[in-house]
This record gives structure tokens, sequence and C-alpha cells, in this order.
């Protein structure tokens, strides 16, 4: 596709359920991140899948949260028993020239996630 | 105290106006320095890249490093009401962007 495809773009959801959230990054783009973007503040990573290796998780919050990817395309993040604090913009970004100097991030327009 | 500080704004200014955006910074080894633009329920876009100290010049848009004061700033001229958004800066100290720190985004909205 032309750009970095998120979905669903708003999700509303009850305190204690399960969410999943997809990204389609751009073809051909080996690396894959997510960012949690909290109101007001900066993005935190999350996790970053690159190629075949074993996924950096190091940036998850809690063992409730979890996501895959299939090779080198669609990925999925999933969130367990949300809790309000997981309330946020998720932004899932992708890139040519992972571990580089001059790696550039494309971005997806995010899923703006609502825990009541 | 945050790695990275920057006034969340926000920031109105006229059309044709000088925009001085800026962070701050405490890891001295940061290297590579960012500034992102996001538009409203859309995600990031790199807007200009620099390495250590100096300024780097593109259009209307000029990025400053000053490593000494761990300080950067971007600066837009001739503002106009298509640059309103959040900017957003970020840096690392190598080249994984796994290693990227995000400051918290200044809000700008420039008026007609």
């Amino acid at each position: 596709g032309a750009g970095v495809s998120q979905s669903p773009s708003n999700k509303v959801t009850e305190k204690g359920k399960d969410v999943e959230l997809r990204c389609d990054p751009i073809s051909g783009h080996t690396a894959l991140y997510w960012y949690r973007q909290r109101l007001g503040q900066g993005l935190e990573f999350l996790i970053y899948f690159q190629g075949n290796s074993a996924p950096d998780k190091s940036g998850l919050p809690s063992d409730r949260f979890s996501a895959e990817r299939t090779g080198e395309s669609v990925s999925t993040l999933t969130i367990q028993r949300t809790q309000q604090e997981d309330s946020a913009v998720y932004l899932c970004a992708s890139s040519l020239a992972p571990g580089s100097t001059n790696e550039k991030l494309f971005f997806g327009s995010g899923t703006q996630l609502s825990v009541l | 105290q945050k790695e990275v500080e920057q006034d969340p704004g926000p920031l109105s200014v006229p059309e044709g106006a000088i925009v001085s955006l800026n962070c701050t910074y405490s890891n001295s080894a940061f290297q590579y320095f960012m500034w992102y633009r996001q538009y409203s329920r859309k995600g990031p876009e790199l807007l200009m890249y620099t390495y250590s100290s100096g300024n780097k010049e593109d259009g209307r848009f000029t990025a400053q490093v000053d490593k000494s004061s761990k300080y950067i700033s971007l600066f837009i001229r001739d503002s106009q009401p298509s640059d309103s958004a959040t900017y957003l800066c970020a840096m690392k100290a190598s080249g994984s962007a796994r290693q990227l720190t995000f400051g918290s985004g200044t809000q700008l909205t420039v008026l007609p």
C-alpha cells in the first residue's frame, strides 16, 4: 500500500475486555514498530519486529500486552483485560533500513483506544 | 526529570510570523536529533534530521543543535496556517530507532 495502515481508527471498550489492533506496514519494509502515545506525552516504544529475528519486547508495559507479526507483513497488538490507563493512541511505524543512522520511520494514523 | 523536555504550548502565532520550537535534554550521549510534525488524528512525519551540532536548513525550516547546552530548536519562517500541528522532537544516541526518545510535543496554531 501507499502508507502504513492501521485499524480500527477508533476503539471504545469496557474495562476488562481484550482488544486487538492491526497494522499493515509499507510493502517491503522489514522493520515494524509499535508505540503508545498518551495524551500530552511523548511516544513510548512498545515492541519492534525485524524480519525473522526475535522481536524486541523490552517496551511492553505488562504481560497483558503482546504482539505478533506474520513474516514481513501484518502485525497485531493485543491488550488483554484492558485497564483505563491503557487509553491512548497506539501508533505503528515501519522502516526500510532498520538500525542505520539514517533510518526513517513511517507512521500510520494510529488507533485511538478508549477504555471505559 | 524527563530525558527530553519540551514545552507543550499551546503556541498561537499570526500567519507570516517566525516560530521557534525548542527541546532540552539531559543525556549527553544523544547524537541524532529529529523533528516530527503530527497533524491532528495523524501519525508523526519526519520533518528534519540532524547529526551532532550545527544548523540544517530545508526551505522555511531550520533545525539547530547546540550540544554544549543540550538544546535543540526548530525555526519556521513565514509560518502558514498549514503549519498548524504538533511538533515533536526526538533524539537517539546510536543508529537504532528503538532508542529514540521523544519529547511530549508542542501544539502550534498559525492564525490566518
